[in-house]
């Protein structure tokens, strides 16, 4: 069954700190993988990931993606406390999205 | 406005009332999806259509729900007989599935409470 996890689910840090967040992924048929801010709203797209070892950047956040081994990770650094959210991956496969649980972020002053 | 919306943003039933929700995609996005989402959950696939075809329903939709697009532009989701355990927030999203890839863009989403 097609499925993406997500890891941590929940994570505390101080502002300044860089965190690390993880997605592995099992889909029959892979297109894209996607990563999305989710605060108490609907989900803000942030980055789409098709190719391996292709790091996608925006200001303080990072992606990149490895499809041989089917994860993609999301960095933060220099973490604020905007950042606060849930971050979600999504899977596409071509017909539909698959979504993780999500991680909790929680960034302190 | 160019973004996706939701309607109503916030439902409030009894338990075997019937409830409709309503979505207006982005205009030139051929594809609609609709999803349901829990607290501390991601988004749970419940079917999507392209243009006025429905190409899938998850499996985890009980016949209580329905989904159409008539006319290949809004979609409504109808759920019967609402039961405490349909409570949770509806989201809806769009997209063009033209070239390789296709981002999903998300409406509000519409809450709904079953009493």
């Amino acid at each position: 069954e097609d499925k993406v996890v997500q890891s941590p689910l929940s994570l505390v840090v101080h502002e300044g700190d860089t965190v690390t967040l993880n997605c592995s992924y099992e889909v029959t048929n892979f297109r894209s993988l996607l990563w999305y801010k989710q605060e108490k709203k609907a989900p803000t797209f942030l980055f789409m990931l098709t190719s391996s070892g292709i790091e996608k950047k925006s200001g303080r956040l990072s992606s990149i993606l490895d499809k041989k081994e089917l994860f993609s990770i999301l960095n933060i650094t220099a973490t604020q406390t905007g950042d606060s959210a849930v971050y979600l991956c999504a899977v596409d496969d071509f017909n539909k999205f698959y979504f993780g649980s999500g991680t909790k972020l929680n960034v302190k002053p | 406005d160019t973004g996706v919306s939701q309607d109503p943003r916030h439902k409030i039933t009894k338990r075997g009332q019937n409830v409709t929700f309503r979505c207006d995609p982005i205009s030139e996005h051929n594809r609609l999806y609709w999803y349901r989402q829990t607290l501390g959950q991601g988004p749970e696939f419940l079917t999507y259509f392209q243009n006025e075809a429905q190409l899938e329903k998850s499996r985890l939709l009980s016949d209580r729900f329905s989904a159409e697009r008539p006319k290949g532009s809004f979609s409504t989701l109808e759920i019967q007989r609402t039961e405490q355990g349909d409570s949770a927030m509806y989201l809806c999203a769009s997209s063009t599935q033209q070239g390789n890839t296709g981002e999903l863009f998300f409406g509000e989403g519409s809450r709904l409470t079953v009493l």
